[in-house]
């Protein structure tokens, strides 16, 4: 599975947009990209995921560059819930379908 | 409502004493995973199951037994516990094989060991 480059840590002020950059250069044909996002030690919350195209649900908005080698994850109007680090993972051709975790990004939403 | 039951969410125990620590699902799902984190390391795949009765090693196996009779049910074994296996246990799950669906992850559970 592709290995994701992502910030260590990233600033947002409540209510604004928070935009969260992951690179998966390289990531291949078949593989998804995943978002999960981990609020203190709680479980892994899944958040969004795509292919290709850009995806939009309830949570957030994925975009994905066209050749797919990085993705940003937006969360349209950020809240101090939404303070949790947010992991970006490329998902496929182990066979395993396992979650192969980084250290993600650190996310702190100001007031 | 769908979701993923760990227990015991948090317990301390003594090298060597047998422990189990249980994970059931109630969304039907073929796939089930246990993984551990631990600080600056992430999580990593302990062990996973495809399907009842089919279950294989991860990345970091060792000391760890698992087993799946039951579709709901995946239970995560330590037979003589070490102080190394500290650490924060998540079990997850979803459907099938397919790499397009997502994992629905329990809430946890730490574990100590003395």
């Amino acid at each position: 599975d592709a290995k994701t480059t992502q910030p260590t840590s990233m600033d947002c002020a409540e209510g604004r947009a928070a935009n969260l950059p992951c690179n998966h250069s390289t990531i291949s044909g078949n593989e998804y990209v995943y978002w999960y996002r981990q609020i203190h030690s709680q479980g892994p919350q899944y958040i969004i995921h795509g292919l290709k195209n850009n995806e939009t649900n309830e949570m957030a908005s994925l975009i994905i560059t066209e050749d797919r080698k990085s993705s940003t994850l937006i969360l349209p109007h950020a809240t101090l819930r939404d303070t949790a680090v947010y992991y970006c993972i490329v998902r496929g051709s182990s066979g395993t379908y396992k979650y192969i975790f980084g250290t993600g990004t650190r996310l702190k939403v100001l007031a | 409502e769908a979701q993923v039951t760990q227990n015991p969410r948090y317990l301390i125990t003594v090298t060597g004493k047998k422990l189990t620590v249980t994970c059931s699902q109630n969304m039907n799902h073929e796939y089930m995973s246990w993984y551990r984190q631990d600080p600056g390391l992430g999580l990593r795949q302990i062990y996973y199951s495809m399907n009842v009765e089919v279950t294989d090693k991860g990345d970091v196996p060792e000391g760890y037994k698992v087993s799946r009779k039951e579709k709901r049910n995946f239970p995560l074994i330590l037979e003589s516990p070490s102080p190394n296996q500290t650490s924060l246990y998540f079990c997850a799950s979803s459907f099938g094989d397919s790499m397009n669906t997502e994992a629905f992850f329990g809430q946890g559970t730490r574990l100590t060991v003395v």
